[in-house]
This record gives structure tokens, C-alpha cells and sequence, in this order.
């Protein structure tokens, strides 16, 4: 059974404070990695998809690395406006159309 | 371009009523059709997946029930609500192959 843990839950950064989320995953054969946002009473929202292990995204102050255990999404510079949910999710090749999430981690920017 | 149409936004029902959420998908056609309810405190739970008109598989064993009358028609249902059943349920479409979800707006359910 595929297994997405996200860590830390919670996490409070002043603006200007650069930190990494981290999104640690097991699956039989990962046929994608995905970090959405979900800001509160709304749907996901797609970021980045890796594929495989040394891949690397990028979005304004987002970067989303990939390994073969685990993915980080990085935030350089975070602005109050960065403030939501971030969620990591995979699809493995025991599916072809299912994606196991991660329960998120709730990212606080204080002005 | 493709957009996502679920509805209603929120919805409080009684106890042992019946629910029906629609979620419909403009701009594609034969796409993966999904729904998802997302609890407090806990991540995303596949409820229902559909790869074409009337073909659903369900994830979960559960007080609900779901329909694919049309190629880009989702429906949601249940015949007796469970205060259990409470929570945001999330409409996703796909397209076939590799790639991730596009995610509707959701609906905040509250059983009483």
C-alpha cells in the first residue's frame, strides 16, 4: 500500500524566512510525485508533478526537489500571501489512476 | 480550456436525508472522474474513481454511492446520511494517462 507522511504538520515562518517542507513517500514503482496548494474552504490547487529521483521545479519563490525516498518543497523568501496548505501526493505503478495523499502541512507567514 | 463545476458550495442536511452532489467538467472529453472527502485532521480519501459513462469503482466501503450518467457527469449520493458522513468532498478530473488531478472548488457537508 503506497504511503505519503508529510512533515512538519504545522510550520510558522516570519516573511523573508526561507524553509523546506518535507514529503517523505513509499510506493511499487512511482509513476509521480505532486505538491498542490489548499487555501481553507477550497480545492487543491496543482503546483508541481516530478517524475524521478534528481528532478527539480520551480514557481515564483516555490522550488520542488525529488529523491527516491522523498520530496522537498523549498520556499525562499516566503511572502504572507504563501500562507495555506501544501499538499504532496503519488501515483505508483500498482495504479494507474489513483493518487495517495499526504495529510498536508499548514504553513503560517507572519508579516 | 478545461474548467470543473461542483455544487452546492455547502450543504447542511439532517440526519438520515438523502445527499446528491454534481460535479460536471467543460473543455475535455473521456476523462478519469473522481471524488474525494477530505476530514479534519486527515488527508485525502478516494471515495469513487470512473474511467468512462457508468463504469465506478469504489475505494471505501460506505454509506455512499456514485453515477456517471454522461461522459463529463459525477455524481455523489446517498440514500440515508450519517452524522459520520460530514466533511468537504472534492470533485477531480483527469485526463488519461500520465499527470496529475484539476480539482473543483468542494462542498462543505454537514450531517446534524
Amino acid at each position: 500500500e503506497d504511503q505519503v507522511t508529510q512533515s512538519p504538520e504545522a510550520l510558522r515562518l516570519q516573511e523573508g524566512e526561507s524553509s523546506s517542507l518535507n514529503c517523505s513517500y513509499t510506493v511499487s514503482g512511482l509513476r509521480g510525485l505532486f505538491w498542490y496548494r489548499q487555501d481553507p474552504g477550497k480545492g487543491p490547487e496543482f503546483l508541481f508533478t516530478l517524475y524521478s529521483a534528481g528532478e527539480e521545479k520551480e514557481k515564483e519563490r516555490l522550488k520542488a526537489t525529488l529523491t527516491k525516498k522523498e520530496s522537498f518543497l523549498h520556499i525562499t523568501a516566503p511572502k504572507p500571501e504563501d500562507s495555506a496548505t501544501y499538499l504532496c501526493a503519488v501515483r505508483s505503478g500498482g495504479s494507474n489512476y489513483k493518487l495517495t495523499f499526504g495529510k498536508g502541512t499548514l504553513l503560517t507567514v507572519n508579516p | 480550456s478545461q474548467t470543473i463545476h461542483q455544487w452546492p458550495a455547502t450543504l447542511v442536511q439532517p440526519v438520515g436525508s438523502p445527499l446528491s452532489l454534481e460535479c460536471t467538467v467543460e473543455g475535455t472529453s473521456n476523462p478519469n472522474l473522481y471524488w474525494y472527502r477530505q476530514a479534519a485532521g486527515r488527508g485525502l480519501q478516494l471515495l469513487f474513481y470512473s474511467v468512462g459513462i457508468g463504469q465506478i469503482s469504489s475505494e471505501v466501503p460506505q454509506n455512499l454511492s456514485a453515477s456517471r450518467p454522461q461522459d463529463r457527469q459525477f455524481i455523489l449520493s446517498s440514500k440515508k446520511l450519517l452524522l459520520s458522513d460530514s466533511g468537504f468532498y472534492l470533485c477531480a478530473w483527469s485526463v488519461k494517462g500520465p499527470g496529475g488531478y484539476t480539482f473543483g472548488s468542494g462542498t462543505r457537508l454537514t450531517v446534524v
